[in-house]
């Protein structure tokens, strides 16, 4: 049972536009989120995470979004470049000081020149 | 810096025959993961190894798959007898302690892609 999902395997979004992904979890102890960028033949980079006590973390392009009570989190990149193009991951972890992550299967972002 | 180094980048190999990955973590991390990734389970997590002793292998699938950390800059995972169902890519990834909150970073290397035919 898959604890972490992301349920649209891809996006296209035109350059310049908001791209918005979205992450879906179900395991209440997970207080920890992070998101992660994969381009093809490379291992998985850190993007940006946020804590279970906030409900927003910004980071330049890329914000990220939580709602606690809807066990839902998104990352919104503004505007969107040919360069996000990228696999990312979703991943959640659950008490302090816990380095056990649950991966989502990912969201392929294509952006469009 | 050189980042996570997994060698090898590629291997083929028979139904049955022993296979070993490699991984280098990042100079001065406290932490190493092992994770495994398929089109079906996505990014799973093997074991990980806190200061070279292994934390959690719950992960593990079976006994065929072993891992060891001898040092702090070497790390194998070893599958013996190696089945067609193996075939993944295999990452590791490596992190420092953290003083508070839970995850982290994690640094990823690119990744062991195995065929196992």
């Amino acid at each position: 049972d898959q604890q972490v999902k992301q349920n649209s395997p891809s996006l296209s979004v035109q350059e310049g536009r908001i791209s918005i992904l979205n992450c879906d979890y179900t395991n209440s102890m997970f207080d920890y989120f992070l998101w992660y960028k994969k381009y093809p033949a490379e291992g998985p980079t850190f993007l940006i995470s946020i804590s279970s006590i906030k409900d927003k973390n910004e980071d330049g392009r890329f914000t990220v979004f939580l709602n606690k009570s809807a066990k839902h989190l998104s990352l919104h990149i503004v505007p969107s470049q040919p360069g996000d193009s990228a696999v990312y991951f979703c991943a959640a972890s659950e008490g302090a000081g816990s380095y056990q992550l649950t991966f989502g299967k990912g969201t392929k972002l294509s952006v469009i020149p | 810096d050189a980042g996570v180094i997994q060698s090898p980048r590629h291997e083929v190999t028979e139904m049955g025959q022993e296979v070993t990955l490699r991984c280098k973590p990042i100079s001065g991390h406290d932490y190493l993961f092992w994770y495994r990734q398929t089109m079906m389970r996505g990014l799973e997590l093997l074991i990980y190894f806190n200061n070279n002793v292994p934390i959690d292998d719950s992960g593990m699938p079976e006994d065929r798959f072993s891992a060891k950390m001898p040092n702090a800059s070497f790390s194998t995972l070893k599958i013996q007898p190696s089945e067609p169902r193996d075939s993944a890519v295999y990452f590791c990834a490596s992190s420092l302690a953290l003083s508070g909150g839970g995850g982290g970073e994690q640094y990823f290397g690119p990744g062991t892609r195995l065929t196992v035919t």
